[in-house]
């Protein structure tokens, strides 16, 4: 079974600062996709970035990176820049990509992140 | 807006009754998914259904139940609520069901109230 393990219940950052939020994950498979999912005080689950496992290169969107290490199963976020827009819950998740269950999301327990200005 | 509907937004329940929390998906999407978020037990999987099939099943209690209508619009039915039962619950959908990367798309949640 799969599980992911965000070490961080909550983190505070000053506005226009950097933050990384951790996240470790534990699986058998050697195909798989990592997220990081927002979900700010609406409650809405936003997709923030995408990394599929078998590519080496680091995901990138916007103020959003994550440093990927397969062989350490370490996939942590950095925001760059941050915004006050960026306070809210931070869930790392877990998908395999072959095989039974593919498609269903595995969540960690969830960062929550307060950018204060 | 991500274009998955969940109704009702809000539900307020006794314990032991019975309720049903609808989702329609977005334009083209076959997957559904039922995610149920609480205190205790987090974001998690609860099941996924695949044009009208069940495709996998996740930590789901007996007493809850799933389906997905023939217009791919899909209901979970909770029976014999429990305090325990009270939580937010998503419904995401997805493309397909296939081996390449389909995003999951998050519907607002139904927040469920069971007193």
């Amino acid at each position: 079974a799969q599980t992911v393990t965000q070490s961080q219940p909550e983190m505070s950052v000053q506005e226009a600062e950097t933050v990384t939020l951790s996240c470790t994950y534990d699986t058998s498979e050697s195909n798989y996709y990592l997220f990081w999912y927002k979900q700010p005080p609406s409650r809405q689950m936003i997709l923030v970035i995408r990394q599929e496992a078998y590519k080496q290169q680091n995901a990138t969107e916007n103020r959003f990176s994550v440093n990927f290490q397969k062989a350490a199963k370490s996939f942590s976020l950095k925001i760059s820049d941050s915004q006050l827009g960026d306070t809210a819950m931070y869930f790392c998740a877990f998908m395999k990509q072959h095989g039974g269950s593919q498609g269903n999301l595995i969540f960690g327990k969830g960062t929550k992140l307060s950018v204060k200005p | 807006d991500s274009g998955v509907t969940q109704t009702p937004k809000h539900l307020i329940t006794a314990t032991g009754q019975r309720v049903t929390l609808r989702c329609s998906p977005r334009s083209g999407d076959l997957s559904v998914y039922w995610y149920q978020q609480s205190l205790d037990q987090g974001l998690q999987f609860l099941i996924q259904y695949y044009n009208g099939e069940e495709r996998a099943k996740g930590n789901i209690l007996e007493r809850f139940s799933a389906q997905q209508f023939p217009d791919l619009h899909s209901e979970l039915n909770l029976s014999s609520l429990e305090l325990g039962d009270s939580a937010l619950y998503f419904c995401a959908s997805s493309m397909t069901s296939g081996r390449a990367y389909n995003e999951q798309f998050f519907g607002p949640g139904t927040r469920l109230t069971v007193l």
